[in-house]
């Protein structure tokens, strides 16, 4: 029940397209979601969070749609550029004092030119 | 900006042997994680510490693991006697009493 299933394992997108990555969940207590991004040799960066009162966040170029009857979220990346072309993990937690992420499995984006 | 830092970078070291990684959480953060990543696998959660005390440990964070925040400053994860499955990159990460956790560049350990 602490899963988070994330796909594609890989994508490749061309430059100035969109970049889907699908996550769902299983535990109903989870109450934030974030994505991060990774890139070789660095540590995860939060790039964009979503709680489950809103269906959509926007922060530039990066979109969170988020279902909660499904129990579903994705990242959307519009415009896609090779600079983003790195590791997303979707993640979770509940919201507690110390509450640990719970992390999905990753996606490698190549932003081809 | 204020981030996270851990040293070593890289540290290899003997199956049997014990390292200590560190860590300089952000200064006012409260809340402090180690985190681990298998090369090419996901991010697990080893353990948090919170008012000087473990809050949650996972399955992976056993006997063998401890953590220590010694001053005011350092956070660190010991491991007493290395496994060669131990190899992975460990990430430190933060928070203030917000959802954000920030994380580390990481230790890369190399048990041989």
């Amino acid at each position: 029940q602490q899963q988070v299933k994330q796909s594609p394992q890989s994508l490749i997108v061309q430059k100035g397209g969109i970049s889907i990555i699908n996550c769902a969940y299983e535990n109903t207590a989870f109450d934030y979601f974030p994505w991060y991004q990774q890139f070789p040799g660095k540590g995860p960066a939060l790039l964009i969070a979503i709680r489950p009162d809103v269906s959509e966040k926007k922060e530039g170029r990066f979109t969170i749609s988020f279902n909660k009857s499904a129990k579903q979220f994705s990242l959307h990346i519009m415009d896609s550029q090779p600079g983003d072309s790195a590791t997303y993990f979707c993640a979770a937690h509940y919201t507690g004092t110390a509450s640990k992420l719970t992390f999905g499995t990753g996606t490698r984006l190549q932003v081809t030119l | 900006e204020p981030e996270v830092t851990q040293t070593p970078s890289h540290q290899v070291t003997q199956m049997g042997q014990e390292v200590i990684l560190r860590c300089v959480p952000i200064s006012n953060h409260l809340y402090f994680y180690w985190y681990r990543q298998i090369l090419g696998q996901k991010v697990e959660f080893l353990v948090s510490f919170y008012n000087n005390e473990i809050s949650e440990k996972s399955e992976i964070f056993d006997d063998q693991f401890s953590v220590e925040r010694p001053d005011g400053s350092n956070f660190t994860l010991k491991i007493r006697s290395t496994k060669l499955e131990d190899s992975a990159m460990y990430f430190c990460a933060s928070k203030s009493g917000g959802d954000t956790q920030y994380f580390g560049p990481g230790t890369r350990l190399t048990v041989l």
